[in-house]
């Protein structure tokens, strides 16, 4: 399978904890994106990789969020402390940036669905 | 004003008819186009890009584009149950950022 692959695919959690997921992305992508999903939205940005570097983070994600992608390969996100609020989906997406003329499409991995009891 | 703006919907259409998903977009340098299925509970999975103005059809999916009238639409021909679910539009600025519309509801009845 060379898709974008996410583990775990569901965590349930108690209010307070602490949590990690990790995102493997197309092997030969050089963009990976961290997304949440709520139920009638679509994915929200959180933040995003050029190979190893961590370009933007979005404003709205707390110092309680960090995400690392070490050596420009698999990516990890942390929440800290976490809160009822964040009980979502949280998606993993790739893309090869500079590739074929017009080409940016963007690939999801299954995504992990975190509940925060 | 959203950025990327969609019908919620449900839109329901008989099995067999052509659905018409329609999306609309706030920033006029935005270069690439995508439509996302979405089943519940499941990841977002890519359907169609379109960069260009006009129409890109790939089997029973066809795109449309309009960058002046700042406009993208999804025909599905010949809708069938399994077609029943959420499509996202989703705009890609030219930098880095992908804007997610909400999402329209798709149904189609058997």
């Amino acid at each position: 399978d060379t898709g974008v692959s996410q583990d775990p695919r569901h965590k349930i959690t108690k209010r307070g904890q602490n949590v990690t997921f990790r995102c493997d992305p197309i092997s030969e992508h050089n963009r990976l994106y961290w997304y949440r999903q709520t139920l009638g939205q679509g994915p929200e940005f959180l933040t995003y990789f050029q190979n190893e570097a961590q370009l933007e983070k979005s404003r709205l994600l707390s110092d309680r969020f960090s995400a690392e992608r070490p050596k420009g390969s698999f990516s990890t996100l942390e929440i800290q402390r976490t809160e009822q609020g964040d009980s979502a989906m949280y998606l993993c997406a790739s893309s090869l940036q500079g590739g074929l003329a017009g080409n940016n499409e963007q690939f999801f991995g299954p995504g992990t669905r975190l509940t925060v009891l | 004003q959203k950025e990327v703006e969609q019908n919620s919907g449900p839109l329901s259409v008989p099995e067999g008819a052509i659905a018409s998903l329609n999306c609309t977009y706030s920033d006029r340098g935005s270069q690439s186009f995508f439509w996302y299925r979405q089943y519940s509970g499941k990841s977002p999975e890519l359907i169609m890009s379109i960069y260009s103005n006009g129409d890109k059809e790939d089997g029973r999916f066809t795109a449309q584009l309009n960058k002046a009238s700042q406009y993208v639409s999804l025909l599905i021909r010949d809708s069938q149950p399994s077609d029943s679910a959420t499509y996202l539009c989703a705009v890609y600025s030219g930098t880095y950022k992908y804007i997610f519309g909400t999402g329209t509801r798709l149904k189609v009845l058997a």
